[in-house]
């Protein structure tokens, strides 16, 4: 099992619209998680760091589940400059991060 | 603030040359990181620096060597490049809790 899988998709939305996005992850002993977007043929930015009560930021919602050893990203009111590649990697033993693929999302006037 | 600064942005090498890529920031981290992103694959961990004056093996650090050359910057080299490391190369630096990582704007490498 790869440590970090995500739907690498594409999800192709209307503006407007609300997606979700889930990842899960193999190593229970991670103790950090986050959330980045990734722009074609650019760096990954931070997007935002997931905390185990949840937490939002305006249109961004993340939420992490230890139990099921998934994170998930909620975007509402899904805007054209959301269009990106969004990844969750989890904190690594050497204090790396381990990266999945990524989720390429597509938003459509 | 710049954060994390990379040079050069692009670079072609043929087989068997040499090149140093290197990497600075200016957020007071005590760690760095130097990841390869290939197309279709996450980010993988070549080497990072826990700290100033330390470096460890990451993921895959086969043919390349880092340098911790103060607490700002960490520098990667390629002594006898292959088309294999053809990728982009990003840096990053660690802050503190709840340690996420600041990446540079990457290094576009082709090795003919």
């Amino acid at each position: 099992r790869k440590e970090v899988e995500q739907d690498p998709g594409p999800f192709n939305v209307p503006e407007g619209a609300t997606v979700a996005f889930n990842c899960t992850y193999s190593n229970s002993a991670s103790q950090s998680f986050f959330w980045y977007r990734q722009d074609c043929r650019k760096e990954p930015k931070l997007l935002m760091s997931v905390y185990s009560s949840g937490n939002e930021d305006g249109r961004f919602t993340a939420q992490l589940n230890r139990a099921s050893q998934y994170i998930s990203l909620l975007i509402r009111d899904s805007k054209l400059s959301d269009s990106a590649t969004y990844l969750c990697p989890s904190g690594g033993s050497q204090g790396n991060l381990i990266f999945g693929k990524g989720t390429k999302l597509s938003v459509k006037p | 603030n710049a954060g994390v600064t990379q040079t050069p942005k692009f670079q072609v090498l043929k087989t068997g040359q040499s090149m140093t890529l290197q990497c600075a920031q200016d957020m007071n981290h005590n760690s760095m990181y130097w990841y390869r992103q290939d197309p279709g694959m996450g980010l993988r961990l070549i080497y990072y620096s826990a700290s100033e004056g330390t470096t460890d093996k990451g993921e895959v650090p086969n043919g390349y060597n880092v340098s911790r050359l103060n607490k700002r910057e960490f520098s990667l080299r390629l002594e006898s490049a292959a088309p294999s490391q053809t990728s982009v190369y990003f840096c990053a630096s660690r802050g503190t809790a709840p340690y996420e990582q600041y990446f540079g704007p990457g290094t576009r490498l082709t090795v003919t």
